[in-house]
């Protein structure tokens, strides 16, 4: 089955700077990635995704990149602000048949320093 | 914006004791699923459910897991004889769209504790 393997594990960048979470997957089927940002005590929240068929994507201070070739998609957050500590997972999925779950990386805790 | 509603946000019960999960999802969503998270770990998959069956579970859904879609709004997940390691956050999910995890939409969860 699809492993996703997220690095790194807690994250602590200055204020303003910007941040760089990196995720690999297995299996090469795979061909949707969500990242969710988690504050604490609450529920995953979808943030930016990409589809198999797009190498970057941008939604404001936000990007996701995706090497297919490599298997590896990472999530850049520039002009980082306090708002922006969070936990934040990456996670592989598809897009045929019925296979419509999930598989979450391991998180990693951001810490935006002020 | 629509929401996934689950109850109670909070549960205590007893080792053993049986338990059940309540979600409401998007009125015109068609998949339903449950995740769980462990205290500080990753959330992992449990099922899938569509046209009143399970699409697929994982090696954490076990005997002792069950889901329900017992109308046409809820959909429940029981845990018959709770154990400690069962504490964790349980997040329902529902999406609109077949065979992708796009759409998807997360409760708030329920936090349950074994004890």
């Amino acid at each position: 089955g699809e492993n996703v393997e997220q690095h790194p594990s807690t994250l602590s960048v200055q204020e303003g700077d910007s941040a760089v979470i990196k995720c690999t997957y297995s299996d090469s089927a795979s061909n949707y990635f969500p990242w969710y940002k988690q504050e604490l005590g609450k529920r995953p929240q979808l943030i930016i995704d990409i589809r198999s068929n797009v190498g970057e994507k941008k939604d404001q201070r936000i990007a996701v990149t995706l090497n297919k070739t490599a298997k590896h998609f990472s999530l850049h957050i520039t002009e980082t602000q306090p708002e922006d500590s969070a936990v934040y997972f990456c996670a592989a999925g598809f897009r045929w048949d019925r296979d419509d779950k999930i598989i979450f990386g391991k998180g990693t805790r951001l810490h935006i320093l002020p | 914006e629509p929401e996934v509603t689950q109850t109670p946000s909070h549960q205590v019960t007893q080792m053993g004791q049986e338990v059940i999960l309540r979600c409401v999802p998007i009125s015109n969503h068609l998949y339903f699923y449950w995740y769980r998270q462990i205290l500080g770990q990753k959330v992992e998959f449990l099922v899938s459910f569509y046209n009143n069956e399970i699409s697929e579970k994982s090696e954490i859904f076990d005997d002792q897991f069950s889901v329900e879609r017992p109308d046409g709004s809820n959909f429940t997940l029981k845990i018959r004889s709770t154990k400690l390691e069962d504490s964790a956050m349980y997040f329902c999910a529902s999406s609109y769209l077949p065979g992708t995890a796009e759409g998807y939409t997360f409760g708030s969860g329920t936090r349950l504790t074994v004890v």
